[in-house]
């Protein structure tokens, strides 16, 4: 079945130790996001890509990055990770930016990330 | 900053009750999506609403978008331990060309057996 896949579903890091997310589509959809969500928190958005042109929000730290090497994967980066960034880290695509309505965003399991 | 408030943050109700939660902003949006998550899973789409007044159901499930495009409201009719999860509802927002999601905090519901 066409999906939305993230590994791994659990991550254990230490604090300062890089560690890379990965996503990928078999939904040949055009725009891939990622979301941070804690706990008992709505889901934020962290940057999102369109094709190959990457918009990061204003709001978002520099220790957060992100890789489209192609269509089907999608790799969030945490430089340095601290305590605060604990949590589930959502991948989502839509097909486009925007088709007239509203395009339909799907997500993927999550992450959750643990930094020690 | 479009911000989402959802009440309740948390209800834990009996099988068979009925049930409403409500989503409420000061600002305008294109349209509202209502989303469910289970545990350790990503949300799922429920419903988009589009037009202000605009009621939608979902067998159990109804929803309806406010007339100024600012609130929404999901209500569950004979609710079952099935629908236990987190509502979560988004807000569309246009920006530069692009559509980007404003959630909610969502509401963790219960339904006990």
């Amino acid at each position: 079945d066409a999906m939305v896949i993230q590994n791994p579903r659990y991550q254990v890091t230490q604090f300062g130790k890089p560690v890379t997310l990965s996503c990928s589509q078999t939904l040949n959809h055009n725009v891939m996001y990622w979301y941070q969500q804690k706990s008992s928190q709505a889901p934020k958005l962290l940057f999102h890509y369109y094709d190959k042109d990457f918009n990061n929000e204003a709001d978002t730290p520099d220790n957060f990055q992100s890789r489209r090497p192609n269509t089907s994967f999608c790799f969030l980066d945490i430089r340095s990770p601290g305590l605060g960034d604990a949590a589930m880290y959502l991948c989502a695509t839509s097909r486009e930016k925007r088709t007239g309505g509203t395009d339909t965003q799907y997500f993927g399991p999550g992450t959750r990330l643990t930094v020690l | 900053t479009q911000l989402l408030e959802q009440s309740p943050q948390f209800l834990s109700i009996q099988e068979g009750e009925n049930l409403t939660v409500y989503c409420n902003s000061s600002s305008v949006f294109s349209s509202l999506q209502w989303y469910r998550q289970e545990p350790g899973e990503g949300p799922v789409l429920l419903v988009t609403v589009v037009t202000g007044g605009e009621v939608k159901k979902l067998k159990r499930l109804t929803f309806q978008f406010g007339d100024a495009r600012k609130d929404s409201s999901l209500h569950i009719t004979a609710a079952q331990p099935g629908d236990t999860g987190l509502y979560l509802c988004a807000g569309v927002v246009l920006q530069g060309g692009s559509e980007k999601l404003v959630f909610g905090k969502g509401t963790k519901l219960t339904v006990n057996p």
